[in-house]
């Protein structure tokens, strides 16, 4: 199984700061078939199911805000939230879905400071 | 519009069965892998089962394997998991959603699933 490790567990950032997430997986889950990261980041409010943020590692989703920026390759995997803003609040998990079972990793929380 | 509604969660007691549904519209359940994930109460996302689009392939974690059943109706666009030998450790939100490609961006709700005593 690919296990997914995630840091820190959570932060706190002042509005307008930037937040880096990371994450990182047992094994690589980089398909050279693909040329691609199997790797998503979804983030979670309260009560609501997660949201697809960005997908391939790096690739953002439709409608998501360009703030959100992900980045990394191969084990280690970067989410960065350029400029936090208030509804950013959340948890935010990293998924591979190179392998069975998908993995996701702990979470990790954001806050405001 | 894709939707992914889930029904069937409640309380049950431990050894009991109980079977969710996911009703997809807006979309083809046979053209697309789908996936059930859950997440007991204040903890992370853990994925549950698939099944491929033409329905040969099932797979399952293996804290469920041998208690839980995916399949689909594809006349009623309804994806289901049949849930057996309940354990208080299957209390959960679950979650069906579909995969693009390995992309997971359409979730449903969720429908909470209680096993107590």
């Amino acid at each position: 199984d690919i296990v997914m490790t995630q840091s820190p567990d959570s932060l706190a950032v002042s509005l307008g700061e930037r937040a880096t997430i990371n994450c990182k997986s047992s094994q690589s889950v980089f398909s050279s078939s693909n040329s691609a990261n199997f790797l998503s980041w979804y983030q979670q409010k309260p009560g609501q199911p997660p949201k697809l943020l960005i997908y391939w590692a790096y690739t953002r989703e439709s409608g998501v805000p360009d703030r959100f920026s992900g980045s990394g390759s191969g084990t280690d995997f970067t989410l960065t939230i350029s400029s936090l803003q208030a509804e950013d609040v959340a948890v935010y998990y990293c998924q591979q879905f190179y392998s069975t079972p998908l993995t996701f990793g702990p979470g990790t929380k954001v806050d405001i400071k | 519009e894709v939707q992914l509604v889930e029904s069937g969660g409640g309380l049950v007691q431990p050894g009991g069965s109980l079977r969710l549904s996911c009703a997809a519209s807006g979309f083809t359940l046979s053209s697309y892998w789908m996936h059930w994930v859950r997440q007991a109460p204040g903890k992370g996302l853990v994925w549950v089962s698939r099944i491929s689009s033409d329905g040969s392939t099932t797979t399952y974690a293996d804290s469920v394997k041998g208690r839980f059943t995916i399949s689909r109706d594809d006349a009623k666009n309804t994806l289901s998991l049949q849930m057996n030998s309940l354990r208080a450790e299957d209390t959960a939100a679950y979650y069906c959603t579909r995969s693009d490609n390995g992309v997971w961006r359409y979730w449903g709700r969720g429908t909470l699933v209680t096993v107590s005593s």
